[in-house]
């Protein structure tokens, strides 16, 4: 079946705009996440939706940033007047389990946001 | 809190060679630990994981990593090198109910 889709795969913005990012989950999945990979460094956590419980919003790295899941499938992540440090790869990925335990994610290819 | 140190942010090898990347966690309880690739411009893929079975895990590609509580370390192998094995590999760590934490990554170059 189809894997984690991500939309746009590449974004160009200006300094101080709005812009908005989309992952389509693997149908089914339950748990989703979402992961900023910087030049250079590995995955920071940012966010993780698991079913209809609240997300765990701890990897935010500030209030600029926001996400939301809407009927337990698509999610958008949301960053509100973009600072050149928010240039990065943003990737989400998906699981089958509710739980991060043990079960496999299933990456997306990226969007590559590069703020001006 | 737990963190994954990858020894190596570059690695070469020659086609044909051993591949070893390092791994190392600190964690007071053994958590679950994985191995990820990303090739260019791609989304990770998982190569293999430990949970708590076997202690030697083989994976895709014929990657392979072993569990060494004692030194609390997840190595990654491949006994020969190909030059597709070009990539970067990720270690990442997680304990149950809490999330994952991904080590900085290792470029896997493979000479010719």
């Amino acid at each position: 079946g189809a894997g984690v889709s991500q939309s746009p795969s590449n974004k160009v913005t200006e300094k101080g705009k709005d812009v908005e990012l989309r992952c389509d989950p693997i149908s089914g999945h339950t748990a989703l996440y979402w992961y900023r990979q910087s030049l250079g460094q590995g995955l920071e956590f940012l966010i993780y939706f698991q079913g209809n419980s609240a997300p765990d919003k701890s990897g935010l790295p500030s209030d600029r940033f926001s996400a939301e899941r809407t009927g337990g499938s698509v999610s958008t992540l949301t960053i509100q007047r973009t600072q050149q440090e928010d240039s990065a790869v943003y990737l989400c990925a998906s699981s089958l389990s509710p739980t991060p335990s043990t079960d496999t994610q299933y990456f997306g290819p990226g969007t590559r946001l590069t703020v001006l | 809190a737990q963190s994954v140190t990858q020894l190596g942010s570059h690695v070469s090898v020659s086609e044909g060679a051993l591949v070893l990347l390092r791994c190392n966690y600190s964690s007071s309880v053994p958590p679950y630990l994985f191995w990820y690739v990303q090739y260019p411009n791609q989304g990770l893929q998982l190569l293999l994981k430990y949970t708590s079975a076997a202690t030697l895990v083989k994976g895709i590609n014929g990657f392979e990593a072993e569990f060494k509580k004692s030194e609390t370390s997840f190595h990654l192998t491949k006994p020969s090198a190909h030059m597709s094995d070009a990539a970067e590999y990720f270690c990442a760590v997680i304990r149950y109910g809490q999330n994952f934490v991904f080590g900085p990554g290792t470029r896997l170059s493979v000479l010719p």
